[in-house]
């Protein structure tokens, strides 16, 4: 079965600073992998995904995401976290059946 | 191109009533999908949908049920409602069926059961 894994419930960081968000994935085959972000009240919002090609995905907002095969991750990433990125972040990995997997989520606060 | 758009935002129900969700895809999209979302289980996928036919079903009673009409809007019905089906159902649209497109979602419906 398709899966993702989000290690941390809570993630903490400075405005300014760098943040990742990680995840890591257990496919069988080559995975199709995705993030999404969800503000109190809100949808989810598409932020990238991973089909294959660069293992450095770029999307939206200024994040940015590293494809890496034989750590099985795909952690989240962004140079400088601004106030407004605290949120809810969901890993996601398409199974056989097109329906998205997603990770438990993870809680990000920025604190200025 | 206006977004996928769900209604009603908000629902009360009691026990063993019965409910039905709306969701309007992104013009152009053809599969819609719903996933329910709660503190417990996080997100987990109810079906899907595309050209009408349900192409996908994940594992919840037959209680949770949906269509698709022509016109690629979508229900969902849950019939004798438990405490547990409090939940923000949230649906999705794609371009297609194919993997490689991302879903784009709505707001949600927040379904308390009382």
């Amino acid at each position: 079965a398709q899966s993702v894994a989000q290690p941390e419930d809570q993630v903490n960081v400075a405005e300014g600073n760098p943040l990742t968000v990680k995840c890591t994935y257990s496919v069988s085959g080559n995975p199709y992998l995705f993030w999404y972000v969800q503000y109190p009240n809100r949808g989810l919002q598409f932020l990238l995904k991973y089909i294959t090609g660069d293992n450095l995905v770029k999307g939206s907002y200024g994040f940015e995401a590293e494809f890496n095969k034989s750590q099985t991750s795909f952690h989240l990433k962004k140079p400088s976290a601004l106030v407004s990125d605290s949120a809810l972040y969901f890993c996601a990995v398409l199974n056989s059946g097109y329906a998205l997997n997603f990770g438990k989520g993870t809680s990000l606060l920025v604190t200025p | 191109k206006a977004g996928v758009t769900q209604t009603p935002r908000y629902l009360i129900k009691t026990r063993g009533q019965q409910v039905t969700l709306s969701c309007s895809p992104i013009s152009g999209h053809r599969s819609v999908s719903w996933y329910q979302q709660t503190p417990g289980q996080g997100l987990q996928f109810l079906f899907e949908y595309f050209s009408e036919t349900q192409r996908n079903k994940g594992n919840f009673p037959g209680r949770f049920s949906g269509r698709q009409f022509s016109n690629s809007r979508s229900e969902m019905n849950v019939s004798t409602l438990e405490l547990g089906d409090s939940a923000l159902y949230l649906c999705a649209s794609r371009l297609s069926s194919g993997g490689h497109n991302e879903q784009f979602f709505g707001p949600g419906t927040r379904l308390t059961v009382l």
